[in-house]
């Protein structure tokens, strides 16, 4: 079975700060992806990044950087320069390669930026 | 950007009252889906659509739910006799293509209608 956990579930930055949410999985397979979600109050689930855990290097995305931990299984966002916008909930998720349908998902974290 | 719709945005329905949610998805894409989200829970699969037909549903879906795309652009979620535990969020999602190793194929997710069962 897949599992992702999200072990904070409200968490606050001050706007410019950095800020690392943090994400764990529990699985048997070998080849999956990852992925970070938003959704802001507009409620839109937006991919934030991905990764595939065949690659060793950790993903980026403009202020957006995972650290990537397969044999601890541990998959952290990373936020530097925080901005106001980034104010949302943010949703950790898997999927096997077997299964492209089913994403799992972790409960969310919700991430304050304050001025 | 391209972005799936969804309506309505909220609803409120009594308890045994058929629901009908709605979804466009992104015009060229070819998977659906339907994901929920009970409060305070976690979002949880519900099913997944390809082809006219559904290629998987998870325990969730029984039979007192249903998805159509009745006219090749709308996808529809329907719950046939509502019950006090089908109150979530409902999101719908589309992608162009299965599989995650195309470089840049992304799920995208509409931004869910709220189903309140009274």
């Amino acid at each position: 079975a897949q599992t992702v956990t999200q072990s904070q579930p409200e968490m606050s930055v001050q706007e410019a700060e950095t800020v690392t949410l943090s994400c764990t999985y529990d699985t048997s397979e070998n080849n999956y992806y990852l992925f970070w979600y938003k959704q802001p109050p507009s409620r839109q689930m937006i991919l934030v990044i991905r990764q595939e855990a065949y690659k060793q290097q950790n993903a980026t995305e403009n202020r957006f950087s995972v650290n990537f931990q397969k044999a601890a299984k541990s998959f952290s966002l990373k936020i530097s320069d925080s901005q106001l916008g980034d104010t949302a909930m943010y949703f950790c998720a898997f999927i096997p390669s077997y299964n492209f349908n089913k994403f799992y998902f972790g409960s969310g974290t919700k991430l304050n930026v304050k001025p | 950007e391209p972005e799936v719709t969804q309506t309505p945005s909220h609803q409120v329905t009594q308890m045994g009252q058929e629901v009908i949610l709605r979804c466009v998805p992104i015009s060229n894409h070819l998977y659906f889906y339907w994901y929920r989200q009970i409060l305070g829970q976690k979002v949880e699969f519900l099913v997944s659509f390809y082809n006219n037909e559904i290629s998987e549903k998870s325990e969730i879906f029984d039979d007192q739910f249903s998805v159509e795309r009745p006219d090749g652009s709308n996808f529809t979620l329907k719950i046939r006799s509502t019950k006090l535990e089908d109150s979530a969020m409902y999101f719908c999602a589309s992608s162009h293509r299965q599989g995650m190793a195309t470089l840049g194929n992304t799920i995208y997710f509409g931004e869910g209608s709220w189903l309140t069962v009274v």
